[in-house]
């Protein structure tokens, strides 16, 4: 079964820019693979910021991106603000089912 | 307004049985695959299983296939989550999700979660 690889733990200072990648170990990740992208706050449920790689959910933040970058699928927050502190998950489709990366703790400090 | 309200968890002995529902509102029921999400507790996010709008279609994760069975009643707007044989690591916190087309099996809408405890 393939893996899902997300770093364990980042840190950006507020107003900073910040990548999240997401890799397979199958090889590159590709728009077929129909990343999404996922914000968990503590004691909470998780809320959808991508899918499909680049589409946005209707709430969004527009300081939120979704891409594809040197094979993985990436996540690039520009301006961070101290409520995007949170646990972040990729999720990725391998033609019959999905599978998570293990999550980014983001720390805004 | 998506609304999406899980139900059915609870305490229960390894190797028993627990059924699972997601009722659904706010959007037409059958134009989407809905899907569980879970858990466990202090660990990351597992994708389980899904199924597609018309109901002929599931999709599990390996760690479940052939314990647990998803359906859906699209007359009620509930899908449901049949579990099985159930084992300690399946406790968790189980997220319904609701997709973005009739066969997505990933989670654009998020419920708020029931927790199954699989303890004797």
């Amino acid at each position: 079964q393939a893996v899902v690889t997300q770093e364990p733990s980042l840190t950006v200072s507020p107003g900073g820019t910040v990548t999240l990648t997401c890799g397979s170990s199958t090889g590159p990740v590709t728009g077929g693979h129909y990343t999404y992208w996922f914000q968990q706050k503590p004691g909470q449920a998780p809320t959808t910021l991508i899918y499909d790689t680049f589409n946005k959910h209707s709430w969004t933040p527009v300081r939120f991106s979704g891409s594809l970058l040197g094979g993985k699928a990436a996540l690039t927050l520009s301006g961070a603000q101290p409520e995007d502190e949170a646990d972040y998950y990729c999720l990725l489709f391998y033609g019959d089912r999905g599978i998570f990366g293990g999550g980014i703790r983001l720390t805004v400090l | 307004e998506v609304q999406l309200l899980e139900s059915g968890g609870g305490l229960v002995q390894p190797g028993g049985s627990l059924r699972l529902s997601c009722a659904a509102s706010g959007f037409t029921f059958t134009d989407y695959g809905m899907c569980w999400v879970r858990q466990a507790p202090g660990k990351g996010l597992q994708w389980v299983s899904a199924i597609s709008g018309s109901g002929d279609r599931p999709w599990y994760a390996d760690s479940v296939k052939g314990r647990f069975t998803i359906s859906r009643d699209n007359s009620k707007n509930t899908v449901y989550l049949h579990l099985n044989s159930l084992r300690a690591e399946d406790t968790a916190m189980y997220y319904c999700g609701k997709g973005t087309h009739p066969t997505a099996i990933f989670p654009y809408d998020w419920g708020q979660g029931t927790m199954v405890t699989v303890s004797s």
